[in-house]
């Protein structure tokens, strides 16, 4: 079975600050899809940026971008210029088709808080 | 611009009752699902639908039943319901299984 795994339940960093979110995940296939969602105390869940495997170049969106590092499996997340709206737990997710099988596997989250 | 609607938004049920979970999305997507997220757990997928007129089960369907009899709609079904189903629930939807999920905005259920 496919998992994901955040390290960090909680992190915290001061505004304007750069932080570094670490996910790894596990699998045997080649083709696959990562995912970083943020969900605010509003509870929404929002896409905040995504990589395709056979990519090799990093993926960016504005003020965050990605680590990724396929032979590690791994798959961090940096907020640059952090804001406090940025203040939210953060879910790795991970996409990969298994005979067929396709299925979106989350991590447990990790809880950011940017600190005024 | 309603995009992926939930109801009800809350709700408390007693151990035994049950009730339905209304997933609507007018963005003519092909696929949805359902998820459940506990603390510590992250999200965990319950049933999803390719399409209307099919459903399968994810990681954790037991104790809950789906139908897709619309494109637009996928709803969740507790039969009998546990306080193990103290949970909140999202469904989502997407184009494509390697695309963008749309969330709605969840179903706080507490079974007592």
């Amino acid at each position: 079975a496919q998992t994901v795994t955040q390290s960090q339940p909680e992190m915290s960093v001061q505004e304007a600050e750069t932080v570094t979110l670490s996910c790894t995940y596990d699998t045997s296939e080649n083709n696959y899809y990562l995912f970083w969602y943020k969900q605010p105390p509003s509870r929404q869940m929002i896409l905040v940026i995504r990589q395709e495997a056979y990519k090799q170049q990093n993926a960016t969106e504005n003020r965050f971008s990605v680590n990724f590092q396929k032979a590690a499996k791994s798959f961090s997340l940096k907020i640059s210029d952090s804001q406090l709206g940025d203040t939210a737990m953060y879910f790795c997710a991970a996409l990969i088709s298994n005979f067929g099988n396709e299925k979106l596997t989350f991590g447990t989250g990790t809880r950011l808080t940017i600190i005024p | 611009n309603a995009g992926v609607t939930q109801t009800p938004k809350f709700r408390v049920l007693k151990t035994g009752q049950s009730m339905t979970l209304l997933c609507a999305q007018d963005m003519n997507h092909e696929y949805m699902y359902w998820y459940r997220q506990d603390p510590g757990m992250g999200l965990r997928l319950i049933h999803y639908s390719v399409g209307e007129g099919t459903t399968a089960k994810g990681e954790v369907p037991d104790g809950y039943n789906v139908s897709r009899l619309k494109k637009q709609n996928f709803l969740l079904g507790l039969e009998s319901a546990a306080p193990s189903q103290t949970s909140v629930y999202f469904c989502a939807s997407s184009d494509a299984t390697n695309e963008k999920l749309f969330f709605g905005s969840g179903t706080q259920l507490s079974v007592l």
